[in-house]
């Protein structure tokens, strides 16, 4: 299994600030993903990436920005956080057919 | 297109058996698999089965797949109360090429009563 791990756990934040969610792995996995988790709880992917300096769109338009300058980090950035923002983020690696996630960040946007 | 969809909440009784069932719609999904998700957490493997297995089975967890109905279960045999959780079921649909994109269900609420 993959160590993930995700800071900060919780955030809460006021209108317009810009924030940036780190995801940082251990494992040298190249595949990383960003998935958003509405309330309903369904996750949705909105950003991956295959490597260093890889970076897709997932399914879901998202507004944030990733990057993925080295192989242990994929942080995830919005440049301005609305109250739509506001949901569970969850960072994952992937080796060969396998998934594995992180904690989690749970922001709130005021 | 690729869909997941699985029921929203079971309720049974420590010791008895549960049964999580999922249907999916892309026939040529790959891999399926099961995660667990507990209050706060984020979400973990639990297991996953090959598209061209009809069974398998990890201590209390049985997984079955019928490619026919295109129709995913997971049986949960003398479930405790650290059995509450909810689990999602995905597909890792033959499209997502190389890039291990995953499709996920709604999520079962298993709720265990003592």
């Amino acid at each position: 299994e993959a160590d993930i791990y995700q800071t900060p756990r919780y955030l809460v934040i006021g209108t317009g600030k810009k924030i940036t969610l780190e995801c940082s792995q251990t494992m040298g996995h190249d595949k990383m993903y960003w998935y958003q988790q509405d309330p309903g709880m369904e996750l949705h992917l909105i950003h991956y990436s295959y490597g260093v300096n890889s970076t897709e769109k997932g399914d879901l338009s998202s507004e944030s920005t990733v990057s993925r300058i080295r192989t242990e980090h994929f942080p995830l950035t919005l440049e301005s956080a609305r109250p739509s923002h506001t949901s569970q983020y969850l960072c994952a690696t992937g080796v060969r057919y396998e998934q594995y996630f992180g904690p989690g960040t749970r922001l709130t946007v005021t | 297109g690729e869909d997941v969809e699985q029921s929203l909440f079971l309720s049974v009784r420590e010791g008895d058996s549960s049964v999580i069932n999922c249907t999916y719609t892309d026939s040529s999904s790959t891999y399926l698999y099961w995660y667990k998700q507990e209050p706060g957490a984020g979400l973990q493997l639990l297991t996953y089965i090959f598209s061209n297995m009809d069974m398998k089975q990890d201590q209390r967890l049985t997984v079955l797949l019928n490619k026919k109905d295109k129709h995913l279960s997971l049986r949960i045999a003398d479930t405790q109360t650290g059995d509450s959780a909810i689990y999602f079921c995905a597909e890792s649909p033959v499209g997502s090429g190389n890039t291990g994109k995953l499709i996920f269900g709604q999520g079962t609420t298993l709720q265990v009563k003592p």
